[in-house]
C-alpha cells in the first residue's frame, strides 16, 4: 500500500554492524507494527505501538528496539546484527486493535 | 497465549481445482481475517468475519468462521493462475492484537 512506506527496500549489512529500518505511514493511524517473515514461519510480530507513547514487545523482540518518533513514524533498530536476523521485515498500520492492518513493502535484510 | 494454526503449509493444484485453507485458534477469537501475499509482494487484506458461523463470498473465493468463533477456512472454487501467493489468518484475541498463522502457500500449474 502506497500509504506505508520503508525505506530501505533492500539492505545487505555484516555481523555487529548497527542498523535503522524506517517506517512512515500517511494513513493517519495511531496503530504501528514491525513483523519478521522468514519462510515457513508465517510473520512473526517484533514490536508494536498503540501510539506515540505506548510500545510494546512482541513474540520475538530479542535483539532489536523501536523508535516511535511521531505518529506517521515507526522506527526498528538492529543494535548489533547477526547471520539470523537475516529476513523480510514489514511494517503495518491499523487504525485500532483488530482493524485491518496495512503493510508496507517490506525490506529485505541480509546480515553477513 | 494466543495460538493460530493454519494448514496446509503449502498446496500445490491444478488450475481448475478447488483450494481449501483452515485455521485453528487455541482460544475464542473476537474476529478473524483473511490476507494475501503474493510472491515478492506484501500481505494485502481480503476479508474480515465477526459473527459466529459467518459466511462471506468474494467471487470465487467462500471464507467462513465458525460457531465458536475458534476456526476459519478459506475456500477458492476452480482456482486460477492469479490464485498463486500465501494465504494468512489472523485472528483478533482478547489481547486487542491480530495473531497470524504461519500461512498457506498455493501453487497452481496451468
Amino acid at each position: 500500500d502506497a500509504d506505508v512506506t520503508q525505506t530501505p527496500r533492500n539492505r545487505i549489512t555484516k555481523t555487529g554492524k548497527r542498523i535503522m529500518l524506517e517506517c512512515s505511514q500517511t494513513k493517519g493511524h495511531d496503530r504501528m507494527y514491525w513483523y519478521r517473515q522468514d519462510p515457513g514461519l508465517g510473520l512473526q510480530l517484533i514490536y508494536y505501538s498503540f501510539d506515540v507513547k505506548d510500545i510494546n514487545k512482541g513474540e520475538i523482540s530479542d535483539g532489536y528496539s523501536v523508535s516511535r518518533q511521531a505518529q506517521a513514524k515507526f522506527s526498528l533498530s538492529l543494535e548489533s546484527a547477526i547471520p539470523n536476523q537475516t529476513a523480510l521485515y514489514f511494517c503495518a498500520t491499523s487504525a485500532s486493535a483488530w482493524e485491518t492492518q496495512y503493510f508496507g513493502p517490506g525490506t529485505r535484510l541480509l546480515v553477513l | 497465549g494466543q495460538q493460530v494454526m493454519q494448514i496446509p503449509q503449502y498446496q500445490h493444484v491444478q488450475e481448475g481445482e478447488d483450494f481449501t485453507t483452515y485455521c485453528n485458534s487455541s482460544t475464542t477469537l473476537s474476529n478473524i481475517q483473511w490476507y494475501k501475499q503474493r510472491p515478492g509482494g506484501h500481505p494485502v487484506f481480503l476479508i474480515q468475519l465477526v459473527k459466529s458461523g459467518e459466511v462471506k463470498k468474494q467471487k470465487r473465493l467462500t471464507f467462513q468462521f465458525g460457531e465458536a468463533k475458534k476456526n476459519s477456512s478459506l475456500h477458492i472454487t476452480a482456482t486460477q493462475t492469479t490464485d498463486v501467493g500465501t494465504y494468512f489468518c489472523a485472528g483478533g484475541g482478547s489481547n486487542y492484537k491480530l495473531t497470524f498463522g504461519k500461512g498457506t502457500l498455493l501453487t497452481v500449474n496451468p
